[in-house]
């Protein structure tokens, strides 16, 4: 069964402080994708990030990064000197590319609180 | 990509109302989710549509009917709902299923 945690149910930082969300997750599938995405107040998710099983490249984009270790089943996203338009609720998700089911499995997200 | 659009954003209904949720998507995708979103749970799937067939149907009760006329059209058709089912409700599409999702803003409904 394929299983997303994020362990960190809320988290404050003071703005330019850099912040890890960390994501764990559980598959018996060899390839398998992983995405974060973001939801602002407004409710809308916002995509972040795919990436796939075969792929262990550290990702950066801006302030954003994404450490994918496999042999600890993690994909845990930094945001370097955060900002206050940060603050919203983050989601990792898992999907499994043989799971017939059709579904990704979302964590409980990690909802982040940047101070001014 | 923001190409996922829901109305109406904000719906108030009582328990006898019979109300439709619409989703449409102009990404060119083959499948569609509906999602609910409470307080105190994650995100729940509830329905799939892949080429305009449901897929799945995650033990949702029946008050809550969907029907997808075509790839870029979704709907969820409400009746008789309970005030446990105030949430905000999201759609999302997809190139495939497995790829990446694309959300709409959400309705959010409260039953009174």
């Amino acid at each position: 069964a394929q299983k997303v945690t994020q362990a960190q149910t809320e988290i404050s930082v003071v703005e330019k402080e850099d912040v890890t969300l960390d994501c764990v997750y559980e598959t018996r599938d060899t390839t398998y994708y992983l995405f974060w995405y973001k939801q602002p107040p407004s409710g809308e998710l916002v995509f972040l990030i795919r990436r796939n099983s075969f792929d262990e490249q550290n990702e950066i984009s801006g302030r954003y990064s994404w450490n994918f270790q496999k042999s600890t089943s993690s994909f845990n996203f930094t945001i370097t000197a955060s900002q206050v338009v940060d603050s919203a609720v983050y989601f990792c998700a898992l999907s499994e590319a043989m799971n017939r089911d059709d579904k990704i499995i979302f964590g409980k997200g990690t909802r982040l609180h940047i101070l001014p | 990509e923001t190409g996922v659009t829901q109305t109406p954003r904000h719906l108030v209904m009582g328990m006898t109302n019979k109300k439709s949720l619409k989703c449409e998507q102009h990404l060119g995708h083959n499948a569609m989710y509906w999602y609910k979103q409470s307080a105190k749970k994650p995100l729940e799937l509830m329905f799939v549509y892949n080429f305009k067939e449901q897929t799945e149907n995650n033990s949702v009760p029946s008050r809550f009917s969907p029907e997808c006329p075509n790839s870029s059209h979704l709907f969820l058709h409400l009746h008789t709902l309970q005030p446990e089912d105030s949430a905000l409700y999201l759609c999302a599409s997809s190139r495939t299923v497995q790829e990446t999702q694309y959300f709409g803003p959400g309705t959010r409904l409260l039953v009174l």
